[in-house]
């Protein structure tokens, strides 16, 4: 099983459409978790982050957090073809060394 | 500022060369890092540097070494290159202290080895 887990997609929705973005991971003792978008040829980027059960929300992003079920998700309202890109599901944990683990990327594209 | 800056940006090797993929950052960062990643497969940690002078092991160190040269550089060399290590390559830093900060991303280093 490996530490994060993401589906890899393509996942396609039309423009102005909700994406749902989805990762899951192993460790109970993770502390925070990022999402990083990265476009084709590019280094990826902090889009969101969150360390607490619930849900965060930054214009049209928001980030769900559910420690028991070890469940983070990226909803993406209104979502642009500009949006399409990899995102990448990270958590954080303290292993002597705030070790960070990827997940492989879920590919998103948006349709005009 | 320049943020994370990598040298060089693309490398092709022939098998059993050698080469240090250099990396600086300019924002004070504690911690630096480096990462390979392939399709499919996300970003792995190869090494990481929590602060000046110390280095440790990360996900896929074998076939790598690293120098924390100072605060604001961090290398990583390929001492007999392998075409297992054709990759892109990523420097990343964060600012140390706490669980809950973001990495910064260099723009990549582009390796083929043949």
């Amino acid at each position: 099983q490996k530490e994060v887990e993401q589906n890899s997609g393509p996942l396609s929705v039309p423009e102005g459409a909700i994406a749902s973005l989805n990762c899951t991971y192993s460790d109970r003792g993770s502390q925070s978790f990022f999402w990083y978008r990265q476009y084709s040829g590019k280094s990826p980027e902090l889009i969101m982050f969150i360390y607490s059960n619930g849900d965060k929300e930054d214009g049209r992003f928001t980030a769900q957090l559910n420690k028991a079920s070890q469940y983070v998700s990226l909803l993406i309202r209104d979502s642009q073809p500009s949006d399409s890109a990899t995102y990448l599901c990270a958590v954080n944990r303290n292993t002597g060394g705030f070790k960070t683990i990827f997940g492989a990327g879920t590919r998103l594209f948006v349709k005009a | 500022n320049a943020g994370v800056t990598q040298t060089p940006k693309f490398q092709v090797l022939k098998t059993g060369q050698s080469m240090t993929l250099q990396c600086a950052q300019d924002m004070n960062h504690n911690s630096m890092y480096w990462y390979r990643q392939d399709p499919g497969m996300g970003l792995r940690l190869i090494y990481y540097s929590a602060s000046e002078g110390t280095t440790d092991k990360g996900e896929v160190p074998n076939g790598y070494n690293v120098s924390r040269l100072n605060k604001r550089e961090f290398s990583l060399r390929l001492e007999s290159a392998a075409p297992s290590q054709t990759s892109v390559y990523f420097c990343a830093s964060s600012d140390q202290g706490s669980a809950k900060v973001e990495q910064y991303f260099g723009p990549g280093t582009r390796l083929t080895v043949t």
